[in-house]
């Protein structure tokens, strides 16, 4: 069982369009993080959440974290081309001796059609 | 700021052959993780160091995965011997210090594609 559900895993869509991405989770992370990777490349950090309800802007991108910390959302506006790529959420748990872990989406992968 | 570097990019190697990676971090960052990717999920953590010393090994196969950070730098992963369920990508990455919260941002590298054959 994936401990965190992305969806669509999928997605390809006009340039202009707007587009929504979900992250779900039954567990409660202390954090959450969005990731962009390109082909070939590792994962980039877009953003953090951290606190319930929580939502963060970068530039088109809205990232919203569920109130009770257990989803997460993304949301582009006029999506761009440039904008392509597999988007991947991560939680972070307590795994114990100070330690906390990060545990990824298997990621949703957007086209973005010029 | 010079970033993750990793090596070898490319490796094919046989069923139960060894093989290593080596990564180095970005300069003055404390935390290193492995995290092994394969073709269409999610990277999953291997194992995470603080300094020289391991923080989080549960997810590491420790029959045939090992890795060490000796001198709290640079570090090694070694797979002996290689399944064909090892083909993957691994990536390093590294940061200032532990916990995933809002200005302890990772940087991974651009990852060591392995495969098995």
């Amino acid at each position: 069982t994936q401990l965190l559900e992305q969806s669509p895993q999928f997605l390809s869509i006009q340039e202009g369009e707007n587009l929504t991405v979900y992250c779900n989770s039954s567990s409660v992370f202390s954090s959450l993080q969005w990731y962009r990777q390109e082909p070939g490349e590792g994962p980039v950090l877009l953003v953090t959440v951290v606190t319930g309800g929580e939502v963060k802007k970068l530039k088109r991108l809205t990232f919203q974290f569920g109130d009770a910390r257990k989803d997460s959302s993304l949301h582009i506006t006029a999506a761009q081309p440039g904008d392509t790529g597999l988007y991947l959420c991560a939680g972070a748990r307590y795994s114990g001796a100070g330690s906390y872990q990060l545990t990824f989406g298997k990621g949703t992968k957007l086209s973005v059609i010029p | 700021e010079a970033g993750v570097a990793q090596s070898p990019r490319y490796k094919i190697i046989e069923k139960r052959q060894s093989v290593a990676f080596w990564c180095n971090p970005i300069s003055g960052h404390a935390t290193l993780y492995w995290y092994q990717q394969i073709l269409g999920q999610g990277p999953k953590l291997l194992i995470q160091f603080q300094n020289n010393g391991v923080v989080d090994d549960s997810q590491l196969p420790k029959d045939r995965f090992s890795a060490e950070r000796l001198k709290g730098v640079d570090s090694t992963l070694k797979i002996q011997p290689a399944k064909l369920e090892d083909s993957a990508v691994y990536l390093c990455a590294s940061s200032l210090g532990p916990g995933f919260y809002s200005g302890n941002t990772i940087y991974f590298g651009e990852g060591s594609w392995l495969t098995v054959v």
